[in-house]
């Protein structure tokens, strides 16, 4: 069964800094893995998918790579702002087992930017 | 304006009463899911539809029930059965195309039992 880790669960940073949010998942039998984003209260934004076979994705000052074989996806945001604080979600959509087609989320990395 | 509503927001249940939460989208997507969300916990997936008039139980879909009568429709009913239903619930749609089946959600509903 597919498990997704989040690390770390929580990050403070000052504004201006480069981050690195981490995602590792057990199963590399994927079709894609996407990044959400999610304020307090609010339903989860698509920040980014990567696709299996492509090695990294880029939206502005978002940058999500993906390693199969070693199941791991890292989103980098660079010069992080204050209204850069939410949740961060990963999740791997399953191309196989009793998961098939199914999306398996992490718990989230809770990002603060304070000013 | 393309996307996904839900409603209502906030929902209050008293124990014993089944409420339903509604989800649509105008995204033409063939495939909708519900999930649960609970504090500390990833999301989980309750039940999902592929097509109009068929669907699937997730990972947690006892106490739940849906149905899919129209492709932009797929409400979910929470029964009496449903042992701790306060959760936050997100409905969610996508195009079921492997590699390409990114899934867009809409605002969720907040479900409080009294």
């Amino acid at each position: 069964k597919q498990e997704v880790t989040q690390i770390p669960a929580a990050l403070s940073v000052p504004e201006g800094e480069n981050l690195v949010l981490n995602c590792s998942f057990t199963d590399s039998a994927i079709y894609n893995l996407q990044w959400f984003r999610q304020d307090p209260g609010k339903g989860l934004t698509s920040l980014l998918l990567i696709q299996s076979s492509q090695r990294e994705q880029t939206s502005g000052r978002l940058n999500a790579s993906l390693d199969k074989s070693s199941g791991r996806s890292t989103l980098y945001i660079a010069a992080s702002q204050p209204g850069d604080s939410a949740t961060y979600l990963c999740a791997a959509l399953n191309a196989g087992g009793t998961s098939y087609g199914k999306l398996t989320f992490g718990q989230g990395t809770i990002l603060t930017v304070h000013p | 304006d393309g996307g996904i509503t839900q409603s209502p927001k906030y929902l209050f249940r008293k124990e014993g009463q089944n409420v339903t939460l509604s989800c649509e989208q105008n995204l033409n997507h063939d495939a909708m899911y519900w999930y649960r969300q609970d504090p500390g916990q990833g999301l989980r997936l309750i039940y999902y539809s592929q097509i109009v008039n068929d669907f699937q139980k997730g990972d947690i879909a006892e106490g739940y029930s849906v149905s899919r009568e129209k492709k932009e429709s797929f409400p979910l009913t929470v029964t009496s059965a449903q042992k701790n239903p306060t959760a936050f619930y997100l409905c969610a749609s996508s195009n079921w195309q492997g590699m390409d089946n990114e899934q867009f959600f809409g605002p969720g509903t907040r479900l409080t039992v009294l």
